[in-house]
């Protein structure tokens, strides 16, 4: 099956500091998705992306689609306490027509020293 | 909008016990999920629905059975729980943006244990 390799494992960081995280894959989607989990919560969509070089932002993340379609990166400028959580890249290759789920990486645990 | 809604939020089940967790969503959404995230993991998909009556199975459907006899409700049964089973589920459901292109909304989740 299709396996998304997601780095860093984890981040320790201080409060106000920029934070890069990226996700590759050994094969092309067409979708490109990045969640935030909370304890206890279920994930939460933060920026999807649908083409190729696309960059897309919202507030102070943003995220862009790699050319080559197998890889993504999530960034977040000026970190907050309430960034701390995993997030979790995830890709999609519809195929046959069906609406194939979400192949998930295994997490970035971000964590926010003040 | 309630979203994507999931009953039980914990369950204690003992080995070969069944149960069902229940999903429902209120965005007219036609295509539904179930996944399951081990500790320490992504979520892997279970099976998916593209519509009522129509179900398929995703990477790791062995032990599960669902059903989709409405647009909302899309609900997933253990039939004899096994410890390995013990894991969060999580049900997710579609806007369908584009062709070829998903956002997938997911519930809160059931902690299921079996033990």
């Amino acid at each position: 099956g299709q396996q998304l390799n997601q780095s860093p494992q984890s981040m320790f960081i201080q409060e106000g500091e920029d934070v890069s995280m990226n996700c590759t894959s050994s094969s092309i989607f067409n979708t490109w998705l990045w969640y935030k989990q909370d304890p206890g919560e279920g994930p939460v969509l933060l920026i999807a992306l649908y083409k190729a070089g696309e960059l897309t932002s919202n507030g102070r993340l943003t995220a862009q689609f790699g050319i080559t379609r197998k890889d993504s990166f999530l960034n977040i400028s000026a970190s907050i306490p309430s960034d701390v959580g995993i997030y979790f890249c995830a890709g999609q290759w519809e195929s046959g027509g069906g609406a194939d789920g979400l192949t998930f990486g295994k997490g970035t645990h971000l964590i926010i020293q003040p | 909008n309630a979203g994507v809604t999931q009953t039980p939020k914990f369950r204690i089940l003992k080995i070969g016990q069944s149960m069902t967790l229940q999903c429902t969503q209120d965005m007219n959404h036609n295509y539904m999920y179930w996944y399951r995230q081990d500790p320490g993991m992504g979520l892997k998909l279970i099976y998916y629905s593209v519509g009522a009556g129509i179900t398929d199975k995703g990477e790791v459907p062995n032990g599960y059975n669902v059903s989709r006899s409405t647009t909302e409700d899309f609900p997933l049964r253990l039939e004899l729980a096994a410890p390995s089973q013990t894991s969060v589920y999580f049900c997710a459901s579609t806007k369908v943006r584009l062709a070829g292109s998903y956002e997938q909304y997911f519930g809160p989740g059931t902690r299921l244990t079996v033990t």
